[in-house]
């Protein structure tokens, strides 16, 4: 499974945009790129998924550009309640599909 | 909402003493998970179910075991519990559209005395 590097923690406030880049320079041809957020005391849960280019979805856009070796994660106009440990995860279909979690990337919006 | 319950969701208990997790889901997702996640870290995989009884393990696997005798349920068996099992356990099944897109359940803390 490919190897991802996040920032540790970032600061921003409520109404700005917020971008989260990973690092995945050995990510894999069948690799598919995976963003989960998590809160204090819960499961993480599932935001964006993509493969290359942009996708977007209700929550929040990813940015792939097209080595694949990095990927942005966009939250648009945050809230306090987006403060969070956000985690990138690269991986295909291995056989196994497992989850290999970092440990992300810690979100705080001040007002 | 998955549909994914854990229990107990508290549990306090001794070293030595045997502990059984358990995950349940309402409907029949075949792939369910067992995750730790310790503080400042992310979740690891303990062991995976793709269907009833079968199994595999995950990167922490010792001491732990797990079985699966029905689709809507996943145990996870601590033999012999000790203080390095303290922890936050995770359960979580595949569902969703996107490829390998996973639901957690609320989480078991449990702490090892």
């Amino acid at each position: 499974l490919a190897k991802t590097t996040q920032p540790i923690s970032m600061d921003s406030y409520e109404g700005q945009e917020v971008n989260i880049t990973c690092s995945h320079n050995n990510i894999a041809t069948n690799d598919y790129i995976t963003w989960y957020q998590q809160f204090p005391s819960q499961g993480p849960r599932f935001i964006i998924q993509g493969y290359k280019t942009k996708v977007t979805n209700e929550v929040a856009s990813l940015f792939i550009p097209a080595d694949r070796k990095s990927s942005t994660l966009s939250l648009p106009r945050v809230s306090l309640s987006d403060t969070a440990v956000y985690y990138c995860l690269v991986g295909g279909d291995t056989g196994r599909r497992a989850l290999t979690f970092g440990s992300g990337t810690r979100l705080q919006v001040q007002p | 909402d998955a549909g994914i319950t854990q229990s107990p969701r508290h549990k306090v208990t001794e070293t030595g003493t045997p502990v059984t997790l358990r995950c349940h889901q309402t409907e029949n997702h075949r792939y369910m998970y067992w995750y730790r996640q310790d503080p400042g870290h992310g979740l690891r995989l303990i062991h995976y179910s793709y269907g009833v009884k079968d199994t595999d393990k995950g990167e922490v696997s010792d001491g732990y075991s797990v079985s699966r005798s029905k689709t809507e349920d996943f145990l996870l068996t601590l033999e012999s519990a000790t203080s390095s099992q303290t922890s936050v356990y995770f359960c979580a099944i595949e569902a969703g559209d996107s490829y390998n897109e996973q639901f957690f359940g609320p989480g078991t803390r449990l702490t090892v005395l």
